[in-house]
């Protein structure tokens, strides 16, 4: 278990929805990674956030979005879902900048 | 663009086969690195980690990897690999980037062991 605690564990949703993705990080990390990993596209690094700020931000289409609350839980918002959007979704987290990243068991998201 | 590169994208070994899979990376400045395991259906867990020091790192489960600062590689080994070991490998560095630690991940490699 790697304290990282991600909800839900499975989404199924329709075409055009929108969905919400909660991440837990460890205890005392203020970072928080989300990532995406698809067959087709490997693991593709969304947006990272330290301690309730933006700090970089990856492949992250502009229908998705989030945000680091001030308990450092994270939400990563899809919205007006596509078929390509299926995917594995993981949050990680990490302590400092030279930490290893710890893996939340990730949020598989089907849409149908 | 800084980059991490795994070049076997698929293996397949029978047990107690030797396993060696490469990461190379291009940065040129100080890294910290890393090997991560992914199970199928799993998370991504900590295989093991380079931060400084010793360039031969040991890490759970036999594995070990070797850090070649000069030819910019972090290869993965394991002397007898283990039906059990079949598994999706991806390398991963962090560096400092533009004021600010970047982690990136390879493309991954797909490890599977017959039995």
């Amino acid at each position: 278990d790697s304290g990282v605690t991600q909800t839900p564990k499975h989404l199924i949703t329709a075409t055009g929805q929108r969905v919400t993705l909660r991440c837990s990080p460890r205890s005392g990390d203020l970072s928080v990674y989300w990532y995406q990993q698809s067959l087709d596209q490997g693991l593709q690094f969304l947006i990272q956030y330290y301690n309730g700020e933006e700090r970089a931000k990856g492949n992250i289409l502009e229908r998705f979005s989030a945000q680091q609350f001030p308990d450092l839980h994270s939400e990563l918002n899809l919205s007006s879902l596509e078929l390509g959007d299926s995917a594995l979704y993981f949050c990680a987290s990490r302590v400092g900048e030279n930490s290893p990243l710890h893996f939340g068991n990730g949020t598989r998201l089907t849409v149908t | 663009a800084q980059s991490v590169s795994q070049h076997n994208h698929h293996v397949i070994l029978s047990e107690a086969a030797s396993l060696e899979l490469g990461c190379n990376y291009s940065y040129g400045g100080t890294v910290n690195l890393f090997w991560y395991v992914q199970y199928p259906g799993q998370h991504l867990q900590l295989l093991l980690k380079y931060f400084s020091g010793d360039p031969l790192v040991k890490g759970i489960k036999g594995f070990e990897a070797e850090f070649i600062k000069s030819k910019f590689s972090f290869n993965l080994r394991k002397p007898s690999v283990q039906w059990s070991d079949t598994a999706e490998y991806f390398c991963a560095v962090n560096a400092p980037i533009a004021g600010t630690y970047k982690y990136i991940f390879g493309t991954g490699t797909r490890l599977k062991v017959l039995a």
